[in-house]
């Protein structure tokens, strides 16, 4: 089935310094996401992007983050600066549609550890 | 907030038995939410197993189901007889009815056969 590509599976950064997660969608879609899983506890939205903007974020979205897609391809996640509240895992999806008959396929996720 | 509740840790079965694991929901949107069941196989991404955006109907896959209810609250996820290969972590999730793409998820629930 389609996937979505998340590289690499585990970062390991200094806390005050910048990290770029970066996630390679399923072709064709149009919808993107990013969820972020502290340990232990459930996924939780952070934003989702389409058309080259931000339609929605959370609180979780900090004034650090921001996202893009430069080049058509790979859709980014930057942190900069990093905080240690930022480890987690961060996972990506993307979908065709937005809507109703949304159907989101995510990565296996990214692990980020901020030391 | 919207917030998911659903059977917590690990569940386990024997072979050919059957499988509930409990969600319910609480959703702050006037309009009902959509309700969806995601499963995430051992090494692969979190995918869709079902989903149902009307209240008072079923959703059915891969020989699980899983009803809204809107009175009670609820969308359990039920199989009549589970087998190895459906060992694997199941999240429940909500997305509002209208003006949001962003899914809300519960912890997650981990099926597992007696061995």
């Amino acid at each position: 089935g389609p996937k979505v590509l998340q590289i690499p599976s585990h970062q390991i950064i200094d806390m005050g310094q910048m990290v770029t997660l970066n996630c390679d969608p399923v072709s064709n879609h149009l919808y993107f996401y990013w969820y972020k899983q502290i340990l232990g506890q459930q996924m939780e939205f952070l934003v989702n992007f389409y058309n080259g903007k931000v339609m929605e974020k959370s609180k979780l979205f900090k004034d650090q983050f921001s996202v893009e897609r430069p080049d058509g391809s790979y859709f980014t996640l930057k942190i900069q600066p990093t905080a240690l509240e930022d480890s987690a895992v961060y996972f990506c999806a993307s979908s065709s549609s937005g809507g109703a008959n949304e159907r989101l396929f995510f990565g296996h996720g990214t692990k980020l550890s901020v030391l | 907030g919207d917030s998911v509740t659903q059977t917590e840790g690990q569940v386990t079965v024997s072979e050919s038995k059957s499988l509930i694991i409990n969600c319910t929901y609480s959703a702050t949107s006037i309009a009902y939410p959509n309700l969806f069941w995601y499963v995430r196989y051992p090494g692969e991404g979190l995918q869709l197993l079902l989903k149902v955006i009307t209240a008072g109907q079923k959703g059915s896959s891969r020989g699980f189901e899983a009803t809204y209810n809107k009175e009670t609250t609820s969308f359990h996820l039920q199989k009549a007889s589970v087998q190895e290969s459906d060992s694997a972590v199941y999240y429940c999730a909500l997305r509002p009815g209208t003006g949001s793409n962003r899914l809300t998820f519960g912890k997650g629930t981990k099926f597992s056969l007696i061995p």
